[in-house]
Parts: structure tokens; C-alpha cells; sequence
């Protein structure tokens, strides 16, 4: 039973336009959520992320949204730009976990076109 | 800059092989992880250790073990590899300062069972 879901397997966008990835969770226990970015051949590098106690948190293009009471969270990039396509993970994790465990969601591609 | 290598980037072996997967990161990081990562199911934890000679299972241990003889060395191995073990491995560590939930990824390893 996945915790963590993107039920986005995939997501086009024009370029200049706005980029909005979802993601949700079952878990009441996460209080922290962080996005990662993959390119193919390489390892997840570290987005964006966001504490339970907050409710938006913005860094230049990139902004992601909690709504706890939902238990989702979201992922906005805007302008997206062509270099931004990438398979995008959310991860989740519990202040009380041993060694800091994250959980993934499924993952969700996204394609800005030129 | 924190940088976490994984000794193939790809590695193809028989069935019934015993297989190494090396990871090493040069920050000095007390938590390593392994994971892998497959099309829809994100990525999902085998095992991480939170110190040297310290394992825990993560979600899918079976199949698997791993060595940590050194702090910055994290060793995953398959006792005798099965095709369902084809996949994308990726290592990461982690400071172990509890606000800072970031985890560094190594490149991956792509392993391909026949």
C-alpha cells in the first residue's frame, strides 16, 4: 500500500506556461515533504522541500504548496522551461523515523515543449 | 559540495551471479541508503545504516544484504541474482542533523539480470 502517490504517470506542458504536479499521501505522521528531480542516467538531486508547520514554500521558479487537511501537496514551476523535463519524485518523511526514512512516490514526467 | 559515487554506472550479470554494488560518499554522512527504482513505483528502500556496522531493512529487503565496514563505504549484495532484480540502484547518504531532511544521491547503478 503506497503512503506516498502521484497519480500523474506523466505531463506536458507548453513552454512559459505553468507546471503543476500533484502529489498525495495517507500517512498523518509526515511533517516533512521535499521534491526531487531525475534526469535519465543520473541520480535524484534535491528541488524543493517543506515543513508541515508551513503551508507554501517558494525558491525562484519553483514553489510547492501543503494542504494537510487534503494530505496533498503540489509542485508548481512557473515559467516552465524546456531543460525542466525530467521525471519529478515526492518524498515524505516522519520527524520520529530512524535514519531520517523517506518515502517516494511513483514518480511523474514531465515534457515542456518548445 | 557533497558527492556520492556508485563503483558501475551499468552491470550485467547471469542468474544465480553473487552481485557487489559499491557506494562511497566523501561528506562524512552517518545514514546511507540503498534503493531501487522501477517504472511507476518510485523508488523504493532496501536497506540504509545509520553507522558503521549498523543495518536496518528498509521496505524490500529480500534478496538482499548489505555491508558497512567504513563510514563512507555502503555495500549492497545479491547473493545469487534473479531477473526480477533488473533494475536501476541507487545509493544515498544523509548528514544525520535532524532539520536538514535532504538526502544526496549517487548516479545509479543500472543492473540488468539475464
Amino acid at each position: 500500500d503506497q503512503q506516498v502517490k502521484q497519480n500523474s504517470p506523466s505531463l506536458s506542458v507548453q513552454e512559459g506556461r505553468i507546471s503543476i504536479l500533484n502529489c498525495d499521501y495517507t500517512n498523518s505522521m509526515f511533517d516533512y515533504f521535499l521534491w526531487y528531480k531525475k534526469y535519465p542516467a543520473e541520480g535524484p538531486t534535491f528541488l524543493i522541500s517543506i515543513s508541515s508547520i508551513k503551508d507554501k514554500n517558494e525558491d525562484g521558479r519553483f514553489t510547492v504548496f501543503l494542504n494537510k487537511s487534503a494530505k496533498h501537496l503540489s509542485l508548481h514551476i512557473v515559467p516552465s522551461q524546456p531543460g525542466d523535463s525530467a521525471v519529478y519524485f515526492c518524498a515524505a518523511s516522519a520527524r520520529n523515523n530512524a535514519g531520517n526514512m523517506l518515502t517516494f512516490g511513483g514518480g511523474t514526467r514531465l515534457m515542456v515543449k518548445p | 559540495d557533497v558527492k556520492v559515487t556508485q563503483s558501475s554506472r551499468y552491470l550485467v550479470k547471469r542468474t544465480g551471479e553473487k552481485v557487489f554494488l559499491e557506494c562511497v560518499q566523501d561528506m562524512d554522512h552517518e545514514n546511507m541508503f540503498w534503493y531501487r527504482q522501477d517504472p511507476g513505483l518510485g523508488l523504493r528502500l532496501i536497506y540504509f545504516s545509520y553507522d558503521v556496522k549498523m543495518k536496518e531493512k528498509g521496505d524490500i529487503p529480500e534478496g538482499y544484504s548489505v555491508s558497512r565496514e567504513k563510514k563512507e563505504r555502503f555495500s549492497l549484495i545479491l547473493e545469487s541474482a534473479s531477473t526480477n532484480q533488473t533494475s536501476m540502484y541507487l545509493c544515498a547518504s544523509w548528514t544525520g542533523q535532524d532539520s536538514y531532511n535532504e538526502q544526496f544521491f549517487g548516479p545509479g547503478t543500472r543492473l540488468t539480470v539475464l
